[in-house]
């Protein structure tokens, strides 16, 4: 089974600061790298697929990169609507996993 | 609009077993494959199972295998998962969720339903 893991498990930011969050991959997994965004009390939604690919709806402040092992979802300027928990998953192998989550918090 | 309804979550005790279902509408329900996701209370996701748009192909995570059990019913459009023997452990929200075509991306999911497993 490939693990992701995310680290840290929060971090802490004020608006309009640049946000980097990353995820390691156990074992290479090309670009097979989704990143979804979980706000409390409501179900994940799509931000990025194929590590860079933004989703419909995705504003361009988000931005995927990397491939292999290392990943990271960078948010250009968080705005008040983009502090949430932030998922990666993969495509890879059965079983599709995802890591643990990395909570962006207003500082 | 895509739209995905979980419902059946409730309080069963360890050893119970319990139904889950997800009505769906919006989108053309028999060409899209499915799954179920799960969230423990204050952690991360974990898969659950999948099944094609002709319900023929399943897979299972090791932790549900011999317990659970996807299914679907493409007249009426809606998911399945059946759950036996129930554990503390499988106390979750349950999402179903649906792929993005040929791309295997969870792109749409429903709002969860709570399942408590507890004596």
């Amino acid at each position: 089974e490939i693990v992701l893991t995310q680290s840290p498990a929060t971090l802490s930011f004020s608006p309009g600061e640049r946000a980097t969050l990353s995820c390691r991959a156990s074992q290479s997994i090309s670009t097979d790298l989704a990143w979804y965004q979980q706000k409390p009390g409501q179900a994940p939604r799509l931000l990025i697929s194929d590590a860079y690919n933004r989703a419909t709806g995705t504003p361009a402040r988000f931005s995927g990169s990397g491939s292999g092992t290392d990943f990271t979802l960078t948010i250009s300027s968080l705005e008040p609507e983009d502090f949430a928990l932030y998922h990666c998953q993969q495509r890879s192998q059965w079983p599709r996993t995802f890591g643990g989550g990395t909570k962006v918090e207003i500082k | 609009e895509v739209q995905l309804v979980e419902s059946g979550g409730d309080l069963v005790q360890p050893g119970g077993s319990l139904r889950l279902s997800c009505a769906t509408s919006g989108f053309t329900f028999s060409s899209y494959s499915l799954n179920w996701v799960r969230q423990t209370p204050g952690k991360g996701l974990e898969w659950i199972s999948y099944i094609t748009p002709s319900g023929v192909t399943m897979y299972k995570a090791d932790s549900v295998k011999g317990r659970f059990t996807i299914s679907r019913d493409n007249t009426k459009n809606s998911l399945y998962l059946q759950m036996n023997n129930l554990r503390d452990e499988d106390t979750a929200v349950y999402y179903c969720a649906k792929e993005t075509p040929g791309e295997f991306w969870f792109e749409s999911w429903g709002q969860g339903t709570l399942v408590t497993v507890s004596s």
